[in-house]
Formats: C-alpha cells, structure tokens, sequence
C-alpha cells in the first residue's frame, strides 16, 4: 500500500469516549503532521512531528493527544471531547522539516470525519 | 495576521472554460514555496502545482498554471478547459524558509464546473 493512509474514514463518539486515529505512511516521510478542518475555517495546524520529535503543538486542547512511535506512523488519541470539536482531521507527511528546500509538499491522507455527539 | 488570502468563497465555469482563483500572501520571507491542493468531496487534499519565489518562470502542470506576480504577492491559479471533476475546493498554501516551517493554507475557494 502506497502513499497515505488514515483509518477510520468515519467516526461518531460521545463526549465521554476514547478513541484514536490511526495515520499510516509509506513513502519514506520523516515528518508528519495532523491537521483539523472545520466548517468555513482555513486548515488548523494541530500537531507536528519530525523524526517522531514533536515539533510543534498549536495550543492544542489537552484532550487531543498525539502519539508518533516511529516515522511511518503517527496516532491522536481522543477523549471527553466536545460537540465543537467535529471536524475534519487530516493526515500529512512529507520530507525532513529541517531540509531547507521548499519544492516539497505534503501528502495527505483521506481524512477521518469525526463526530461528536 | 492572514498569511493566505482567497477572496473567492465560490466560483462557477461552464465546461470547457477556463477559470482563475485568486490567491495572495504576506511574508517578509524573500525565500518561499507556494501551493495549490484540490480537495474534493471525498476529503484527500491533492498536490496540484508549486512555485518556487525565485522561478523566473510561472510553474505549469497540465492543465493546471500559476500566475505568479511576486511585486503583488499573488499566486492565482489558472485551470484551462474546465472538466466536470474539477468540481471541488480549491486551496492555496504557503511554506515559508525559516525554522521549522510548516504550510499556511488559505479557507479555499469552491469551483463548481456546470455542463
């Protein structure tokens, strides 16, 4: 299986549920990303790792929490979420982030719907 | 401060036609790359077409083109022949040389291709 890969497609949780989102790469990636996308809002930065380093955290919730074991593989772990927190949440990976060119993008995966209820 | 502007919340093209999103950017960065992505129903995001800040010339992909203005700081995207299965939302994003730097995307724009 090639590029990008996140599971669930879908998911519906009560607000007092764990679960966790699985992202999957095999392109040979080293950084990755998990972004959030609302309703009528750009794309939200969440979370970004780099060599399984977490590298940045946008004032992420603490109710979201990412997991990156290795390069190929990074998960986010939910629980006690809120209504306002169904969304769009997208997986990307792409080259080393400290590679200083600029020509690369990023690959996302499908995405996993989430909602809350 | 919005580092990616798209004006256009919507946009609709007759089959066939050619359609241009807009796209402009702030940064004091004077290395940078910037991006489009497709991003249909389905929810992937779909790596279009990139330019570089200092290409001297405007980047080209298929159908796809980018009308690069640096002096104006816009970056539009120009699809030729419009097809039905470019209906989908439409982002630009930019990834600045600094750091740890990451992509900025815009809100999007929203093409719809009629027959």
């Amino acid at each position: 299986e090639t590029g990008v890969t996140q599971t669930p497609r879908h998911l519906v949780m009560g607000m007092t549920n764990k679960k966790s989102l699985k992202c999957e790469q095999h392109l040979g990636h080293n950084a990755m990303y998990w972004y959030k996308q609302s309703a009528k809002k750009p794309l939200e930065l969440m979370f970004v790792y780099n060599f399984k380093e977490q590298t940045e955290n946008n004032s992420v919730p603490s109710r979201f929490s990412p997991e990156c074991p290795n390069s190929s593989h990074l998960f986010l772990h939910l629980h006690t979420l809120q209504p306002e927190d169904s969304a769009l949440y997208l997986c990307a990976s792409s080259q080393d982030l400290r590679d200083r060119g600029l020509n690369y993008g990023y690959t996302f995966g499908s995405g996993t719907r989430l909602t809350v209820v | 401060a919005q580092k990616i502007t798209q004006t256009q919340p919507g946009m609709f093209v007759q089959e066939k036609e050619a359609v241009t999103l807009d796209c402009t950017y702030d940064t004091s960065d004077p290395s940078y790359g910037l991006f489009w992505y497709k991003q249909p129903s389905s929810g992937e995001m779909i790596f279009l077409i990139y330019q570089g800040s200092y290409d001297q010339q405007n980047a080209t992909e298929g159908r796809y083109s980018l009308n690069f203005q640096k002096a104006r700081k816009s970056a539009n995207l120009v699809i030729s022949a419009s097809q039905l299965g470019d209906s989908a939302m439409y982002f630009c994003a930019m990834r600045e040389n600094s750091g740890y730097s990451t992509l900025t995307f815009g809100k999007g724009t929203m093409l719809l291709v009629s027959p």
